[in-house]
Formats: structure tokens, sequence, C-alpha cells
């Protein structure tokens, strides 16, 4: 278990609809990315927020959009949805600390949410 | 552009027959390069993360090494719950996290 939870578990939507995709992070943690993973596929960078401000963004459009609130909890939302939009959305938690030079960041992966596009 | 591949796809294996897989990369500015294992139909889970080229971490049956182009995920005398996808991650000077595809291992009783 790494204390991160998604919701929903599995989601159906129809092209052009909008959804919002839930993370809840491990405790303490300031630190949340996004990505998504299809099928056979590695996860896919979306993008990532420390203390509430994005602060780092892969090759996805606008209409995928984020917020982080101050409780660490944090939501994903895609707007008029696509069929390729179809796959596995994961949330990832981390909290970066400095060893050193080095900043840490260990990232814990939630179960992430499936969502079909029909 | 970055970019992370890893390689074999796929590795099948005897129970206790020990093998590596390859992670190369290109990336501006490396920040870090992770390991993680995912089981079907679940989030990936941490193993391992190296900052540094020479840098080596070792958990139970399995070690990290990295160089200045590749790490390596060396598996000792594997056994069937070692099963699962193994994938590799870079994070670049933008805070970008670059995947590969992944290597799907089958260790065999």
């Amino acid at each position: 278990e790494t204390g991160v939870t998604q919701s929903p578990t599995h989601l159906i939507k129809t092209r052009g609809q909008q959804v919002t995709l839930r993370c809840s992070s491990q405790s303490g943690h300031n630190t949340v990315s996004w990505y998504q993973q299809a099928l056979g596929q590695g996860p896919q960078f979306i993008f990532q927020y420390y203390r509430e401000e994005e602060n780092g963004r892969g090759n996805f459009p606008p209409r995928f959009s984020g917020l982080q609130f101050p409780n660490y909890s944090s939501e994903l939302n895609v707007n008029a949805l696509e069929l390729d939009d179809s796959a596995l959305y994961l949330c990832a938690s981390s909290l970066p600390s400095a060893l050193g030079r080095v900043i840490e960041e260990t990232q814990y992966f939630g179960p992430g949410t499936r969502l079909l596009v029909l | 552009e970055d970019q992370v591949t890893q390689s074999p796809e796929a590795l099948r294996l005897q129970e206790g027959e020990s093998s590596s897989l390859n992670c190369s990369y290109t990336v501006s500015g490396l920040r870090g390069l992770f390991w993680y294992r995912q089981d079907p139909g679940k989030g990936p889970e941490f193993l391992f993360t190296l900052y540094s080229a020479g840098e080596e971490k070792e958990k139970e049956r399995l070690k990290a090494t990295l160089t200045k182009k590749e790490s390596f995920l060396h598996i000792t005398a594997p056994k069937p719950e070692d099963s699962a996808t193994y994938l590799c991650a870079v994070q670049d000077g933008t805070y970008k996290y670059i995947f590969g595809t992944g290597t799907r291992l089958k260790v065999l009783a």
C-alpha cells in the first residue's frame, strides 16, 4: 500500500463529454504528478503540481488540466473527450527532499482510474 | 528530444536463471533515473532511484546500476513472484518524467 488513492476505479464516458478524476496523495506529500498509460505502453507524463502550482507539463493539449488542493488532494480534468483518451490514468505523489546537492523525489503511485471513451 | 528505450520488450526466465534488463536514455539535465515494477491492473511500485553515473542500489534479488547513457536492472536467481513489467523512467531538467515502454518479465517455476 502506497497511501495514494484514486477515484473512481473505472469510468465510461462518451466522446465530447468532460471528466474529472480524483487523487488523494500520501500524507504530507506536496507534489503530485498525473500520467496516462495506454495498454501495453509506459506511463506518459501529463503534468506535475507542486504546492498548488503547475511545475512541469508533458505533451498534452490544454483540454487536460489539473488542480491541487491545500489538503494534498488533486484533480485531473479532461474536456472534449476523444476516443484516444481511453487509458489508465495514474497519479503519483512525492515529497522532494534535499540530500546534499541532490533533490531526492520518490514517487508513489495510486492504483489508477481506467477510463473508457465510447 | 528526451527518450527512454528499454530492452528486451519481453523476457522469459527459468526460476534461478539470472539476467539483466537494459534502459538506455537520452535526456537534457538528468535529475534522476527510476525503476518501477508494475503488476497487471495496478499502479507502478517504486524500486530504485539513481542520481549519478557509477551509483548502484540493491534490494533483495534486484540490483540497479547507472552509467551516463544507460541503466541496468540485474535480477539474481529470480522467483516466479518476480514476474511483472519493469519500467524505467528519467526526470529531466524541467521536472518532466519520461517512461520507457517496459520489459515484461515472466519467471517460470
